[in-house]
């Protein structure tokens, strides 16, 4: 078990550009969590998957979010055209059953 | 007013030091009460939940839940200087659609002081 993983890492762009970010959750955990973080701030909860089908979506997710997770393992998370706002810090969890969700390391977002 | 406040710190304890760190919320139909540990620039780890009302104790961490004050709290006992984070508090509740979305507080800095 090598925990959930998050790639990029790190993203700076500028603005105006599209950028795609990646998380592998933990091997069998068929839910899938993103959630957005700024500085001094606690997470907030973006969209949710279980499997493949994307469940629930919060009201922060404009329409230039769009995140898939095709045949229920990886998920991407793009956003497109990005704005000096949409810097944060985008963490992945993943949960197999219940209330525990293990989170990554997060892909930090700079846009400049 | 946010879905749950907590006090963002920083709180600064000598080490061996009992910490207390709390949170509030306001929406009643939260079932679910946790508590995070952040380290500087990683993702949250989760510490402790409870389902109700009542104590849960592990290790040197004592998680508090009064769902009647709509208070949660988290104690740390002989605080080490690995310690040192920031606390999160999270709450969530059970969606038809299968999710236990979290709601978390700002979170609280804490240093430990060798």
């Amino acid at each position: 078990d090598t925990g959930v993983s998050q790639n990029p890492r790190h993203k700076i762009t500028k603005r105006g550009q599209n950028v795609t970010f990646r998380c592998d959750p933990i091997s069998e955990h068929n839910r899938l969590y993103w959630y957005r973080q700024t500085l001094g701030q606690g997470p907030e909860f973006l969209t949710y998957f279980q499997n493949e089908a994307q469940l629930e979506k919060s009201r922060l997710l404009s329409d230039r979010f769009s995140a898939e997770r095709p045949k229920g393992s990886f998920s991407t998370l793009e956003i497109q055209r990005t704005e000096q706002g949409d810097s944060a810090m985008y963490l992945c969890a993943s949960s197999l059953v219940g209330i525990e969700q293990f989170f990554g390391p997060g892909t930090r977002l700079t846009v400049l | 007013q946010k879905e749950v406040e907590q006090d963002p710190g920083p709180l600064s304890v000598p080490e061996g030091a009992i910490v207390s760190l709390n949170c509030t919320y306001s929406n009643s139909a939260f079932q679910y009460f946790m508590w995070y540990r952040q380290y500087s620039r990683k993702g949250p780890e989760l510490l402790m939940y409870t389902y109700s009302s009542g104590n849960k104790e592990d290790g040197r961490f004592t998680a508090q839940v009064d769902k009647s004050s709509k208070y949660i709290s988290l104690f740390i006992r002989d605080s080490q200087p690995s310690d040192s984070a920031t606390y999160l508090c999270a709450m969530s509740l059970y969606s038809g659609a299968g999710s236990y979305q979290l709601t978390f507080g700002k979170g609280t800095k804490l240093s430990v002081i060798p």
